[in-house]
């Protein structure tokens, strides 16, 4: 079983700053399968970006995703209020089954 | 406009069963698959289980494997979550999603609290 890991748990940051959240998978994976997803408190989850660097419908620019093999990031270029919220990394193994890192909480310095 | 609406959560004694539903809109249901993703309290998420268009493919966790089973009808565009023999650990908000290429969830619904207690 293929285990994500999220770093860092907690990140501070203030409106305007640039935000680097990290997925490392614990062995090589497709980058095809590689997901993120924002939850803002309160509500359901929302797809950012799959395929680790594609941006769903409707997701600003300020959201990007890169990465291969077993290192992934999401980088959010200019925080904006609306943009602190979990987020999670997600992985589909081809066994039909799907992983989700422990999340990282991105919060208002 | 995608829609994906659940219910049946409940308050349930240990060893008790339960049956959700997701009560889907807004687009060519028999086509997606659906899945089950859950987020027990203060925790991230775990995917539960997931059924394919037709329903005749059906993974699951090992986690809920033999004890939950998932099924939906395609004439009422509804997915249900059998749970039985309930847990504690089965606490949790339950969110359907809606499938999307096998690798992801587009859509998601907002969720209906289970409570495993005595």
């Amino acid at each position: 079983e293929i285990v994500l890991t999220q770093s860092p748990g907690t990140l501070s940051l203030s409106p305007g700053e640039r935000a680097t959240l990290s997925c490392r998978a614990s062995q090589s994976v497709s980058s095809s399968n590689l997901v993120w997803y924002q939850q803002r408190p309160g509500q359901a989850p929302r797809l950012l970006i799959y395929g680790a660097s594609s941006r769903a419908t409707g997701i600003p620019d300020r959201f990007s995703g890169s990465g291969s093999g077993t290192d992934f990031t999401l980088t959010i270029s200019r925080l904006e209020t609306e943009d602190f919220a979990v987020y999670y990394c997600q992985l589909y193994d081809s066994s039909f089954s799907y992983t989700f890192g422990q999340g990282t909480k991105l919060e208002i310095k | 406009e995608v829609q994906l609406l659940e219910s049946g959560g409940d308050l349930v004694q240990p060893g008790g069963s339960l049956r959700l539903s997701c009560a889907a809109s807004g687009f060519t249901f028999s086509t997606f698959a659906i899945a089950w993703v859950r987020q027990a309290p203060e925790k991230g998420l775990e995917w539960v289980s997931i059924i394919s268009g037709s329903g005749g493919i059906i993974y699951y966790a090992d986690s809920v494997k033999g004890r939950f089973t998932i099924s939906r009808d395609n004439s009422k565009n509804t997915v249900y979550l059998q749970m039985d023999n309930l847990r504690a650990e089965d606490t949790a908000v339950y969110y359907c999603a809606k499938g999307k290429a096998s690798t992801r969830f587009d859509y998601w619904g907002q969720g209906t609290l289970v409570t495993v207690s005595s």
